[in-house]
This record gives C-alpha cells, sequence and structure tokens, in this order.
C-alpha cells in the first residue's frame, strides 16, 4: 500500500519570494513516480513536476523544483519568485511502477492550501 | 491545450435521476482511464478504474451498481450516476495517461437536488 502525508493544510507566501510545501511518501515498492498537481478553485488538476524513484536529479520545471530525498522519503515541492496566480491547492500523489505498465492509478495526499500574499 | 476532455463541467439533476459524464483522450489512446470523486476542501479519492473493452475495476466501498463505467472504445469512458440522490453530490473527475503523468480533465460538478 502507498502513503502520501501532507501535513501542511495551509501556507501562506509574500509575493515573488519562495515556498516550500511537504510531502512525505510510504511504499514498498522499489520503483516508483511522484508529482505534484496544482488545482485551482475552478477545479481542473494541473501537472506540474515528476520525479522517479531512480533519478539522480532532483527535478526542476521553470518555477518548480522537487526536494527528492529519498533515504527521508520526502518529495517537496519548491515554488521559486511565487506569483498571485499561484494561490491553488496543490497535490501531492505517488504511483507505484514495479508492475510496470499495468497499473497507472495514483494515490493522493490531502493537500497544501497555498495563498499568495500581495 | 486539454489532452483529456470530461463534459459536462456542471450538472444539476433531481433525486432519483441518472446521470452521465464523459470523459474523452483528445490525442491519444487510453485502455485506461481511472476516475476520482472529490468532497469539498478534500483529496481525490479513486473510485474505479476503467479498462477498455473489459469491466471496470472498483476500489472498496464503491457500489458498481450506482456508479456505472463503460469504456467502450479507447478515447471514451462514461460514468454513470444512477438513481441519483443528495448525498452523490461531490466533483468527478477523470485521468487518462499511459506511463507518463497522468492527465486530467476538468472535472464534474454533480448537484442533486
Amino acid at each position: 500500500a502507498q502513503k502520501i502525508t501532507q501535513t501542511q493544510p495551509g501556507m501562506f507566501v509574500q509575493e515573488k519570494e519562495a515556498v516550500t510545501l511537504d510531502c512525505t511518501y510510504d511504499t514498498s515498492d522499489q520503483s516508483y513516480g511522484l508529482f505534484w498537481y496544482k488545482q485551482p478553485s475552478s477545479g481542473e488538476m494541473i501537472f506540474l513536476i515528476y520525479q522517479g524513484s531512480y533519478d539522480e536529479q532532483n527535478a526542476t520545471e521553470g518555477r518548480y523544483s522537487l526536494n527528492f530525498q529519498k533515504a527521508r522519503k520526502s518529495a517537496n515541492l519548491v515554488i521559486s519568485a511565487s506569483q498571485l496566480g499561484d494561490s491553488a491547492m496543490y497535490f501531492c500523489a505517488m504511483r507505484g511502477e514495479d508492475s510496470g505498465a499495468g497499473s497507472y492509478q495514483l494515490t493522493f495526499g490531502k493537500g497544501t492550501k497555498l495563498s499568495v500574499i500581495p | 491545450g486539454a489532452v483529456v476532455s470530461q463534459h459536462p463541467s456542471r450538472v444539476i439533476c433531481k433525486s432519483g435521476t441518472s446521470v452521465k459524464i464523459e470523459c474523452r483522450s483528445l490525442d491519444f489512446q487510453a485502455t485506461t482511464m481511472f476516475w476520482y470523486r472529490q468532497f469539498p476542501k478534500q483529496s481525490l479519492m479513486l473510485m474505479a478504474t476503467s479498462n477498455e473493452g473489459s469491466k471496470a475495476t472498483y476500489e472498496q466501498g464503491v457500489e458498481k451498481d450506482k456508479f456505472l463505467i463503460n469504456h467502450a472504445s479507447l478515447t471514451l469512458s462514461t460514468l454513470t450516476v444512477t438513481s441519483a440522490h443528495p448525498e452523490d453530490s461531490s466533483f468527478y473527475i477523470c485521468s487518462a495517461g499511459g506511463f507518463s503523468p497522468l492527465h486530467f480533465g476538468n472535472g464534474t460538478r454533480l448537484t442533486v437536488t
């Protein structure tokens, strides 16, 4: 079984500052993938960034980076230079990949609501 | 642009009626699609895995007779909420994708009066 824990129900950040959203996970799979999604108030799920368990480098996508610490089972999302449009719910998710192409379903954390203050 | 299209985005229905929600993959074939349910201010809970050409796999606690899933083609899966009741009011969202980041539809907000 897989489990994702996001311990921050809500976070505030000043515009243009950086913010870290925490995510820890638990899995028995040797190979797995970690994802971050953004969900604005409109409801759509926007894919932000992916980290594979065997990737040696931390993933980066523009202003998003993933601080992957495998030994600590953490996959924190760092958003640099926050913008007002970053205000949203952020979900950490994982997918076990030991079963190969047989299972693509994601397990989600409870989410963190980020509010960017002007 | 969107790679997964979900329709309708919002629906209001009367108690006892059925509602069909469509999920389409736009520029790829999806042998597997997923249906999630999200209550206000909560996370996404997987309801079922929709498999093209075969029966859906439902998560524990999800009534398969209430939430009918049909994956008749490689680009379309439908979720039908049968005999809807107010407690079925929720946000339903589908996802599709292969061994790559899953793409989500924009979701359907169902309100049962």
